[in-house]
């Protein structure tokens, strides 16, 4: 298993531009979501998802759209970057939302490092 | 909102010693967890502990929940520890997990 992947590495945008983060997991995982990491910061959610066709809104969803249209994808959108959004973005996944470490617990993917100009 | 407070900030130590890294949170909680961020940004869950205490290898966790906080213990620390550890709670009554994480531990071992 790859686990949690994400794309790119790294990415710079200049303000109003807008792009896509990728992320997927192959870990048949139903439960995904984005946290972004400003320097030291605690992560902060962005968005989450607990299964397809479903997503919500975590602490900080401004300027960022998701969809998940399968399981194993779950990309982030900026619709008009801001240098507010420069940080590092990550990807995690878990089973699901049931109580119990298996199910509950979080796998990470390696971030993409976003700097808007 | 919950409120997750981690000590120290910072935490500088010689290989082979022991540390005690500190997570306060201020409501109850569905789950807890313990990440480390190693130096190159990988995040790695450590663990997965609501309630009571857990081993693996040199690392153990105990959680309080009653009294709202959790400990990890590093021993024997070794030069691979360095990173930054994170604490995360999920609250209750959110239908859906939604961790908080705490500002970290930067945890340096020196050789």
């Amino acid at each position: 298993n790859a686990g949690v992947t994400q794309t790119p590495k790294f990415q710079v945008l200049k303000t109003g531009q807008s792009m896509t983060l990728q992320c997927a997991q192959d870990m048949n995982h139903e439960y995904m979501s984005w946290y972004r990491q400003d320097p030291g910061m605690g992560l902060r959610l962005i968005h989450y998802s607990v299964g397809a066709g479903i997503t919500d809104q975590g602490e900080v969803p401004n300027g960022y759209n998701v969809s998940r249209s399968t399981t194993e994808d779950f990309p982030l959108r900026l619709l008009s970057a801001a240098p507010s959004q420069t940080s590092v973005y990550f990807c995690a996944s878990s089973q699901d939302q049931t109580s119990g470490a298996v199910r509950n617990t979080q796998y990470f993917g390696p971030g993409t490092r976003l700097t808007v100009l | 909102g919950i409120q997750v407070e981690q000590s120290p900030p910072d935490l500088i130590l010689q290989e082979g010693a022991n540390s005690t890294l500190r997570c306060n949170f201020s409501d109850s909680v569905n789950n807890l967890q313990w990440f480390h961020q190693n130096p190159w940004g990988q995040l790695i869950n450590l663990f997965y502990i609501p309630s009571g205490t857990k081993q693996n290898g040199r690392l153990s966790a105990t959680t309080v929940a009653t009294e709202r906080y959790s400990l990890l213990y590093i021993s024997s620390s070794q030069t691979t520890d360095s990173g930054v550890y994170f604490c995360a709670v999920d609250p209750p009554f959110q239908g859906a997990q939604k961790l908080v994480f705490g500002q970290g531990t930067r945890l340096t071992i020196n050789p």
